[in-house]
């Protein structure tokens, strides 16, 4: 099963880009990389996810090196409202499952003015 | 669309007894899944359900039991509770598998404590 590695906690000033790294060394080819958040033990939020290309939405930026082994989340204006956990994750299969997926302790981001 | 809704948002029971953790989706998702958040950890999925009729278990089920008999609502009981089941249970939903990249979707949580 692929699994994630990402740095406990990290810090950004307010207005700053702020870059989540995320370690997927044993990843397959066909398994996406997820990101998530989660601000004050709310549920998860949804921010983006990728297979090999750089995605982009409206909440961030997610880059994927060409060897598909790290990532990184970049949330370009970083606000103190971006504090929260960030969860990297790759989807895994499980028995069969389409659904399972594997929620690490994730990146906790600080966020100071 | 009001997504993904948990009911109750808080719970206290005695040990032994039973309880209905409802969840409901109004974004006809044919995926569903229940997790559990225990403090300072990850999520860990405990069941999920394909479609309506269709369940299977995750990585943490004993304990609990679901069922799927609308696409619209996969509710979590827990028939014997015990203090090791004292968590936060969040309840998600899906398009398609996650497998497809389709996101999870999930609801604001439900707090369980069992005494």
């Amino acid at each position: 099963d692929a699994k994630t590695t990402q740095p406990p906690s990290m810090d950004c000033a307010e207005g700053r880009a702020a870059n989540l790294p995320c370690n997927h060394s044993t990843i397959s080819g066909n398994e996406y990389v997820y990101w998530y958040r989660q601000i004050h033990s709310q549920g998860p939020q949804y921010i983006i996810h990728g297979l090999k290309n750089n995605e982009t939405n409206e909440m961030a930026s997610l880059i994927i090196t060409e060897d598909r082994k790290s990532s990184t989340l970049i949330l370009p204006h970083a606000t103190l409202r971006d504090t929260a956990v960030y969860y990297c994750i790759v989807r895994v299969v499980v028995r069969g499952s389409q659904g399972n997926l594997i929620f690490g302790k994730g990146t906790k981001l600080s966020v100071k003015p | 669309n009001a997504g993904v809704t948990q009911t109750p948002k808080f719970r206290i029971l005695k040990i032994g007894q039973s309880m209905t953790l409802q969840c409901t989706q109004d974004m006809n998702h044919n995926y569903m899944y229940w997790y559990r958040q225990d403090p300072g950890m990850g999520l860990k999925l405990i069941y999920y359900s394909v479609g309506a009729g269709i369940t299977d278990k995750g990585e943490v089920p004993n304990g609990y039991n679901v069922s799927r008999s609308t696409t619209e609502d996969f509710p979590l009981r827990l028939e014997l509770a015990a203090p090791s089941q004292t968590s936060v249970y969040f309840c998600a939903s899906s398009l398609t598998g996650t497998g497809g990249g389709s996101p999870l979707h999930f609801g604001n949580g439900t707090r369980l404590t069992v005494t």
